[in-house]
């Protein structure tokens, strides 16, 4: 069973338009991590949210993290070619050392 | 600045053989971890230490063996390579925790299992 579902799991939009993606639970999460993998690379952290209801932006990207953090959305605004990669939301497990990932959103940008 | 540093970038075994991929980072953390990525499952955790001389099992530790005797580098061990272990490594390191900070991880190991 997997303990973040991240949806779509695959995502081709065109260049100037935008684009959400989901990243859902049944348990609650002291916090999210959003990371951007790109071919070949490792991910990249891109943005922590810690506070339900909690919004962060990153110049067109903007992360949500639900009222009752379970749940977190990312919204990229007019998406670019750089925006293309794998975005994987991560939350840190109670008594373990280590982070669950979701198994991620693949976005396309068509330019 | 380096970072996370992970070789080989690209290996193919055949089954039975062994070898070690190598990870090292100069940003002085003391926490470190191996994942593996495979299509359809996600990032899944190997190993990790939380410091020089410490690790410990993650979710799929079976087949891989680390060691950690200085908080630079964290090797990871296939003592006897198996298809399923065909798979994109990735080595990561973190200062605050690895649950709770950020995760610098390296670039990557393709490593096909023959």
């Amino acid at each position: 069973t997997q303990l973040l579902e991240q949806s779509p799991q695959f995502l081709s939009i065109q260049e100037g338009e935008n684009l959400t993606v989901y990243c859902n639970s049944s348990s609650v999460f002291s916090s999210l991590q959003w990371y951007r993998q790109e071919p070949g690379e490792g991910p990249v952290l891109l943005v922590t949210v810690v506070t339900g209801g909690e919004v962060k932006k990153l110049k067109r990207l903007t992360f949500q993290f639900g009222d009752a953090r379970k749940d977190s959305s990312l919204h990229i605004t007019a998406a670019q070619p750089g925006d293309t990669g794998l975005y994987l939301c991560a939350g840190p497990l109670y008594g373990n050392n280590r982070l669950a990932f979701g198994k991620g959103n693949q976005v396309v940008v068509i330019p | 600045n380096a970072g996370v540093t992970q070789t080989p970038k690209f290996q193919v075994l055949k089954t039975g053989q062994s070898m070690t991929l190598q990870c090292a980072q100069d940003m002085n953390h003391e926490y470190m971890s191996w994942y593996r990525q495979d299509p359809g499952m996600g990032l899944r955790l190997i190993h990790y230490s939380v410091g020089a001389g410490i690790t410990d099992q993650g979710e799929v530790p079976n087949g891989y063996n680390v060691s950690r005797s200085t908080t630079e580098d964290f090797p990871l061990r296939l003592l006897s390579a198996a298809p399923s272990q065909t798979s994109v490594y990735f080595c990561a390191s973190s200062w605050t925790g690895l649950n709770t900070g950020e995760l610098f991880f390296g670039e990557g190991s393709r490593l096909t299992v023959l």
